[in-house]
């Protein structure tokens, strides 16, 4: 079944300590990209990357770092979490046509005390 | 700068009817593509139907159509035969596809949309 996976579905962790989501497709896209989604401010992106060793940052990428070093895979770290960092939180991709949808994952909610 | 605004905030909607959720939407994009997605209580966002700014017929898709008015910005869903798992919160959102750059999607605020049985 062509998908999105992101784990861990629900995370909590304390201020500072390192964390990684993953994120992996199988549908051989080259376009991967995570958003984090609050109440009221919607869906915002954080960071994306257009093919493989190729990132850019998002509209708010503080505090976030991703690797892009084989094509299905798309990790998001979180160096040093702090509460204003939880969140919902999706990876998504797509085939990089006019007409593609984003395809997203069941999505990490993290809650950083 | 692209711009998606839903101005219903919430909708109910008696099992088995049609319901429309309006959009509507700015940008100075020659080339756009115009989505919609379903995110149920669970949390997952589920695309649902497609509309590019030059096709020249409205999406449809099962149950899904979007009514296309591109002289007034406006893409908006209509959902026929409503069903129960219907009831989720709806998202109006666009991109730029006149290059293959960042395809980063802009959202609207969404529409809560709850089927009464």
């Amino acid at each position: 079944e062509a998908q999105v996976t992101q784990n861990p579905r629900y995370l909590i962790t304390v201020t500072g300590k390192k964390l990684t989501v993953t994120c992996s497709q199988n549908m051989n896209h080259e376009y991967m990209s995570w958003y984090r989604q609050d109440p009221g401010l919607g869906l915002r992106q954080i960071y994306y990357s257009m093919n493989v060793e190729v990132t850019d940052k998002g509209d708010v990428p503080e505090g976030y770092k991703v690797s892009r070093k084989e094509k299905r895979n798309f990790p998001l770290i979180l160096e040093s979490p702090s509460p204003n960092q939880t969140s919902l939180y999706f990876c998504a991709s797509s085939l990089r046509r006019a007409y593609s949808p984003l395809h997203f994952g069941n999505g990490t909610r993290l809650t950083v005390t | 700068a692209q711009k998606i605004t839903q101005t219903q905030p919430g909708m109910f909607v008696q099992e088995k009817e049609a319901v429309t959720l309006d959009c509507t939407y700015d940008t100075s994009d020659p080339s756009y593509g115009l989505f919609w997605y379903k995110q149920p209580s669970s949390g997952e966002m589920i695309f649902l139907i497609y509309q590019g700014s030059y096709d020249q017929q409205n999406a449809t898709e099962g149950r899904y159509s979007l009514n296309f008015q591109k002289a007034r910005k406006s893409a908006n869903l209509v959902i026929s035969a409503s069903q129960l798992g219907d009831s989720a919160m709806y998202f109006c959102a666009m991109r730029d596809i006149s290059n293959f750059g960042n395809e980063k999607l802009t959202f609207g605020t969404g529409t809560r949309l709850t089927i009464i049985p």
